[in-house]
């Protein structure tokens, strides 16, 4: 199947500071997503981005799906964008959707 | 959250006991998916559904069986639980299956224990 790495894996920050979180694939993948899990648990849906870039105030998202890699941006990072961040896609346009292990931000006030 | 919810959001259970998992939604969306999450594999997918009676497997569907008799409730059943199912169970809701710009939803978590 289609690997994927997601880096880098632990990431702190001081609050302010900014930051690219990346989604590397072996092979072409569709249905790409980024969601965070905030540290209570709960998962939330940030970005569907099979391709493009997209914006939603200050966190953005790029993927070049013709180079493998999508991109998740954090501007002026706060101490609530705490977490874990993952990419998920599936292979081949099924439902099969596989999550990568996902990269732990940490944000210090 | 709004429209999904798990039950229950937290179970202790014995080794060898069968053990089911409700995930309710009021969206009437046609997708449901069941995840485990564990530490250092993040998470996988273990059952979906694409509609009433219509379920397949995803990478871990080993020990775990499904079932949706009704378009707002899918079960996961473990038969007869291990330790290695000890983990956090999702479930999550969309309504179609080409297109995730909306409605891409998680329920909020069972946390399940196999003692």
């Amino acid at each position: 199947g289609i690997q994927v790495e997601q880096s880098p894996p632990d990431l702190i920050l001081q609050e302010g500071a900014n930051s690219t979180l990346r989604c590397n694939f072996s092979d072409s993948v569709n249905n790409l997503q980024w969601f965070h899990q905030n540290p209570w648990g709960q998962l939330i849906n940030l970005f569907y981005i099979p391709s493009g870039t997209k914006q939603n105030g200050r966190l953005s998202a790029t993927t070049v799906a013709t180079e493998r890699y999508s991109l998740l941006y954090i501007s002026s990072s706060q101490t609530t964008d705490s977490g874990v961040y993952f990419c998920r896609y599936s292979q081949g346009g099924s439902e099969k959707l596989v999550f990568g292990k996902g990269t732990k931000l940490t944000v210090n006030p | 959250d709004a429209g999904i919810t798990q039950s229950p959001r937290h179970k202790v259970t014995e080794t060898g006991t069968p053990v089911t998992l409700r995930c309710h939604q009021t969206e009437n969306h046609r997708y449901m998916y069941w995840y485990r999450q564990d530490p250092g594999h993040g998470l996988r997918l273990i059952h979906y559904s694409y509609g009433v009676k219509d379920t397949d497997k995803g990478e871990v569907s080993d020990g775990y069986s499904v079932s949706r008799s009704k378009t707002e409730d899918f079960l996961l059943t473990l038969e007869s639980a291990t330790s290695s199912q000890t983990s956090v169970y999702f479930c999550a809701i969309s309504p179609l299956a080409g297109n995730r710009e909306d409605g891409y939803t998680f329920g909020s978590g069972t946390r399940l224990t196999v003692v």
